[in-house]
């Protein structure tokens, strides 16, 4: 069955960087898009972007270019969102998200993965 | 962007009752190419990430249980809930999957009364 199985929380300090990883299960990683969602405490669903799991090409969504990187790794079956000069308000849930086959919705999530940034 | 607005904001329906959340896009989801509405539907307990149940506006996904049915096109959309169960107990979100970014409504809150 398919699964997507995310890395630990983090704690990091700002000025940081961390790096999340998304390990797929089930299925072939290059045959079906990447998404990545990120869940501030206590609010809704942001999407951050996607990376296209066949050619590596990233796509960032307004918000979130510079400081955020979309990569993959076919051999290992994952997909990593790296996170750069951490501030405060990158305290979040990021979630890793398949795209289904037919359309841009997302019919597999990642558990998410907590990263707090906090002095 | 297109905006997506949700009502209510949280709802209390008694157990075995009909729970009600709708869906309001700024702008037309409906593709006129295929005729379909690209509209999803996601439901989140606490701590758990979201769960894909309905996509296409009314189409279940595999597994989701038919109290769960979508409606609504252009858009205006409803996701009812037919008899409430304690394990409805969750936020569920709209989402738009037309044009990029994709955009999700701010969540709907619903408990039990």
């Amino acid at each position: 069955q398919v699964q997507l199985v995310q890395s630990g929380s983090e704690l990091k300090r700002p000025g940081a960087s961390v790096k999340v990883s998304c390990k797929a299960s089930g299925y072939t990683l290059s045959t079906y898009a990447m998404n990545w969602v990120r869940q501030a405490p206590g609010q809704g669903l942001e999407w951050m972007g996607w990376i296209n799991t066949n050619t590596g090409n990233p796509t960032y969504a307004q918000g979130f270019t510079g400081r955020f990187v979309f990569s993959w790794d076919t051999s290992v079956s994952t997909a990593y969102l790296q996170i750069s000069s951490l501030k405060p308000e990158d305290t979040a849930v990021y979630y890793c998200a398949r795209n289904s086959g037919s359309g841009s919705y997302y019919d597999y999530w990642g558990q998410g993965t907590l990263v707090t940034v906090s002095s | 962007d297109i905006v997506m607005s949700q009502s209510p904001d949280s709802l209390a329906v008694s157990l075995g009752e009909r729970a009600t959340v709708n869906c309001k896009s700024s702008q037309s989801v409906l593709h006129s190419s295929d005729n379909k509405n690209y509209l999803a539907w996601y439901k989140q307990k606490p701590g758990q990430p979201p769960n894909l149940l309905i996509y296409w506006a009314s189409t279940r996904e595999s597994g989701v249980p038919d109290r769960f049915s979508g409606s609504g096109s252009g858009t205006d959309f409803t996701l009812t809930i037919s008899s409430l169960q304690a394990e409805d107990v969750a936020v569920y979100y709209c989402q738009q999957y037309y044009s990029s970014p994709p955009t999700f409504g701010q969540g709907t809150k619903v408990e039990i009364k």
